[in-house]
């Protein structure tokens, strides 16, 4: 089945500490997408690329990094400058038809938690 | 800057009846508009995404609309039921991005 994969579901940072998040997709997909999104909020975008060794900041990416080596991988990596890191992370992908932006497809999720 | 809103954040109803859940957003220069469905602890699921040039789209019970005008948009229920349960997001595409609202958690009662 096509989709997009996120692991691990649950993950604990401590203090100090750099975690990363992985999300793949088969797809096909040339863009994928990182969001963050806490209790009762919609989801803010982190990160995103839309080609293999291109990305771009969103709207909060102080304290993530990410990078795009193959197409079908984007990891995402919350050091430990991010300083309230607890969410719950979103990857999702999406593709281009003709010109028309095609609808976004969503992993399930990380929950990061601080112990 | 982009801004979408979502009203009610809320909404309890009961079992068959119709509902519109209602979408805003400030700048109408967007290329399409979508709606997603999130379950608790879930990712989203796209329901229907409305090309700017369109006014609406239907799949089976739902039915979208989309006034780019007035930067407004609703998704209407039919015969709402108990697994319609969820927090619903519209979300409108700019450059490059989807911009989210921050959603409606709707509950159907048996």
């Amino acid at each position: 089945d096509g989709g997009i994969t996120q692991s691990p579901k649950y993950l604990f940072r401590k203090e100090g500490q750099n975690v990363t998040l992985s999300c793949e997709q088969n797809l096909n997909h040339d863009a994928m997408y990182w969001y963050r999104q806490d209790p009762g909020q919609g989801l803010r975008l982190i990160y995103y690329s839309q080609i293999v060794n291109d990305f771009q900041k969103g709207d909060i990416a102080e304290g993530y990094s990410v990078s795009r080596e193959k197409k079908e991988s984007f990891p995402l990596t919350v050091t430990s400058a991010q300083k309230n890191p607890t969410a719950f992370y979103l990857c999702a992908s999406s593709g281009v038809t003709r010109g028309l932006y095609q609808p976004q497809h969503f992993g399930d999720g990380t929950r990061l938690s601080i112990l | 800057k982009q801004e979408v809103t979502q009203i009610p954040a809320a909404l309890s109803v009961p079992e068959g009846e119709n509902l519109v859940l209602n979408c805003s957003f400030t700048d109408s220069a967007i290329y399409n508009l979508q709606w997603f469905r999130q379950d608790p602890g879930k990712g989203l699921t796209s329901l229907l995404l409305i090309q700017s040039s369109q006014r609406e789209q239907t799949s089976g019970r739902l039915n979208a609309s989309l006034d780019k005008s007035s930067g407004r948009s609703t998704l209407y229920i039919a015969a709402s039921q108990p697994g319609d349960s969820a927090t619903y997001l519209c979300a409108v595409q700019g450059a490059q991005k989807l911009v989210f609202g921050q959603g409606t958690r709707l509950t159907i009662n048996p």
